[in-house]
């Protein structure tokens, strides 16, 4: 069965700085793996993917994740973190085996950046 | 990107009378549409997967009476919250993936909120 952990509930971070936004995964097969950013009492935004090539993805709004076989770790970054980066964040795996595009997420985490 | 488009953006009802909520895709179309509940400050829990002409495919747990769900064309689905009780009371949302560019991710309608009163 697919499933996602996000560990951290919130993370706290003071604007300017570094932040990181932890996800591991478990499916069967290779894995889609993505990151949504959802603002209160709105839909989710797509920031970024990785389905296959570079472990390395980029996204929107200068975040990037890392695809780590090994650990089954997708973790959200971003050099700089703003003000407005304060957010909840999903990430979510769907697997490419018999995919329907059906995707599973983790529970969230509030990201809260401090001016 | 591809939009998708969610109606109505909240809605207030009495217990006991039903409630639909429509999904629709704008600029392209979903032969599959996935709907989607969240509680507060809870992740999404997928509910069923809306199949264009045929039935939906409801997740373990959920009751496929309760929620009915019409995907009648390429570009819309909708959900009926039948007889509505304040435990239906929640944020539902809606997504769709564009499989003819084929690029992946689940676009993502700005979500209903329900409350029953």
């Amino acid at each position: 069965a697919q499933s996602v952990a996000q560990p951290e509930d919130q993370v706290n971070v003071a604007e300017g700085n570094p932040l990181t936004v932890k996800c591991t995964y478990s499916v069967s097969g290779n894995p889609y793996l993505f990151w949504y950013v959802q603002y209160p009492n709105r839909g989710l935004q797509f920031l970024l993917k990785y389905i296959t090539g570079d472990n390395l993805v980029k996204g929107s709004y200068g975040f990037e994740a890392e695809f780590n076989k090994s650990q089954t770790s997708f973790h959200l970054k971003k050099p700089s973190a703003l003000v407005s980066d304060s957010a909840l964040y999903f990430c979510a795996v769907s697997s490419l085996s018999g995919n329907t595009g059906k995707l599973i997420f983790g529970q969230g985490t509030t990201l809260q950046v401090k001016p | 990107g591809a939009v998708v488009s969610q109606h109505p953006s909240w809605v207030i009802c009495k217990s006991g009378t039903s409630v639909k909520i429509e999904c629709r895709s704008l600029d392209f179309q979903a032969t599959t549409m996935f709907w989607y509940r969240q509680f507060p400050k809870q992740s999404l829990m997928l509910m069923a997967t809306s199949n264009e002409g045929s039935k939906a495919t409801y997740e373990q747990g959920v009751e496929k009476d309760k929620f009915l769900i019409n995907h009648a064309s390429l570009t819309l689905s909708t959900l009926t919250v039948t007889s509505a009780h304040p435990e239906d009371s929640s944020f539902y949302i809606c997504s769709a993936r564009d499989f003819a560019r084929n690029t992946g991710e689940l676009f993502f309608g700005e979500g209903s909120r329900l409350t029953v009163l």
